[in-house]
């Protein structure tokens, strides 16, 4: 079945520590995204891509970079991990609308990173 | 300003009792909204959106663009409908759009 991949699944690292997640999906999805989730604050878009040459910030994405190497792959970095970057981090993938640029089309998600910074 | 309201961080309600989950939005185009859920060990997913006029597992949920809501219901409540809920917007500029997710609502339904 088409997937949505991350990896790692659980870290744990210090502050001040370089980390990077990664996302790949069997998809075929031109869309990919990045979001935390914490405790009653919900999710929150960091990145996201429509294609390849075509990157984004999201409403927080102060600290953290991402790279899209290839369609199926979207990393997001996390230059010098802090404590309150701790959180559950999802990517998630879409098509790209196919009636106009803003249709939107269904998200799906990978199963989440969580992320410990000590 | 775009936003998102979900009032409830947790509504606890017995199995067979009706069960709303409330969701506000505040945006200045035309809204189109949805509801994803995340059911225990299980991935985020869509749930329904408003352009579908859809019922989804006994849920249904109306668009009242005069009081800016999209409340979650269901007539009749199940123990496998506990989950956490987020209510989602659409937004939109000229050339892409995006969703912005609620704060979630961890739905709790008891035997």
């Amino acid at each position: 079945d088409a997937d949505v991949t991350q990896t790692p699944r659980n870290r744990i690292t210090k502050t001040g520590k370089r980390i990077m997640l990664e996302c790949s999906q069997t998809k075929g999805h031109d869309r990919m995204y990045w979001y935390r989730q914490d405790p009653g604050l919900g999710l929150r878009l960091i990145y996201y891509s429509f294609d390849v040459k075509d990157i984004n910030k999201g409403e927080i994405s102060d600290g953290y970079s991402v790279s899209r190497q290839a369609q199926a792959k979207f990393s997001l970095s996390l230059e010098s991990a802090i404590p309150n970057q701790t959180a559950l981090y999802f990517c998630a993938t879409s098509e790209k609308g196919w009636t106009t640029p803003l249709s939107y089309n269904e998200q799906f998600f990978g199963p989440g990173t969580r992320l410990t910074v000590l | 300003a775009q936003r998102v309201t979900q009032p409830e961080k947790l509504l606890s309600v017995f199995k067979g009792a009706p069960v709303e989950l409330k969701c506000n939005y505040s945006y200045s185009g035309s809204p189109e909204l949805f509801w994803y859920v995340q059911y225990s060990r299980q991935r985020l997913q869509l749930l329904l959106r408003h352009i579908s006029r859809e019922s989804i597992k006994g849920f249904t949920a109306d668009l009242n663009k005069g009081e800016t809501s999209f409340h979650l219901k269901k007539p009749f409540a199940q123990e496998e409908d506990s989950a956490m809920y987020y209510c989602a917007l659409k937004v939109a500029n000229s050339s892409a759009s995006k969703i912005i997710f609620g704060s979630g609502t961890r739905l709790s339904i008891r035997p």
